[in-house]
């Protein structure tokens, strides 16, 4: 069974430009988390995806919004890129949203903002 | 306010050795805990969880973590450390009914041979 894909694996843009990031979920599964990772912040929740619909969103600016296909897939779009954009953006899905189903993690996007 | 303290930043031990992990919560609910590893490169690979019931859980590669809800803590532990087991360590806390985590900063560990 193939794992959580992120594409792309890494990116460089810059300052002012935006960015989409993908993550293809495991088979079957239905939740599709997104976090970010920074030295200074550390990993940060940045929204969770259950069939379609945005169920949580953690505290990020606007510039910062996804969404999620029907075949479960997700996109992460940041618009007008800064340099404290700059991380590994990590995907993980689930089969079901709730505390009761494993997360599995893809390896990520790291993301150079210059 | 949720929050998950790890003290220790980084922590070098001799491969054999004993470890212990060290995660402070702080949950207004029950909360669900987890520990999760990251290889240099990779994604996080969940190591064990709790959510109720024996305080005491096995996880994969042979670690184990306890459940102190007087101390608010759930600290990681193996008997024997192997080289391959040097990475990036993280605690979480969730709730039941989302795929929300909160991760403390993690511990970083180093296994001299």
């Amino acid at each position: 069974k193939a794992g959580v894909t992120q594409t792309p694996r890494y990116l460089i843009k810059t300052r002012g430009q935006q960015v989409t990031l993908s993550c293809s979920p495991i088979s079957g599964h239905r939740s599709v988390s997104w976090y970010q990772q920074t030295p200074g912040q550390g990993l940060q929740f940045l929204f969770e995806y259950f069939s379609e619909t945005q169920r949580n969103k953690g505290n990020f600016p606007g510039r910062f919004s996804g969404r999620q296909f029907s075949n479960s897939r997700s996109e992460m779009n940041v618009s007008t890129l800064e340099l404290g954009d700059s991380a590994l953006y990590l995907c993980a899905s689930s089969l079901d949203s709730g505390q009761n189903n494993e997360q599995f993690f893809g390896p990520g996007t790291r993301l150079t903002v210059l | 306010a949720q929050s998950v303290t790890q003290p220790d930043i980084h922590i070098t031990v001799s491969e054999g050795a004993s470890l212990e992990l060290r995660c402070n919560y702080s949950y207004g609910a029950t909360p669900y805990l987890f520990w999760y590893v990251q290889s240099p490169g990779q994604g996080l690979q969940l190591l064990l969880k709790y959510f109720s019931g024996d305080t005491l859980v096995q996880g994969i590669k042979g670690f184990e973590a306890e459940f102190k809800r007087s101390q608010s803590s759930f600290n990681l532990r193996k008997p024997s450390v192997h080289w391959s087991d040097a990475a990036e360590y993280f605690c979480a806390v969730g709730p039941l009914n989302t795929d929300k985590l909160i991760f403390g900063t993690g511990t970083r560990l180093q296994v001299f041979p």
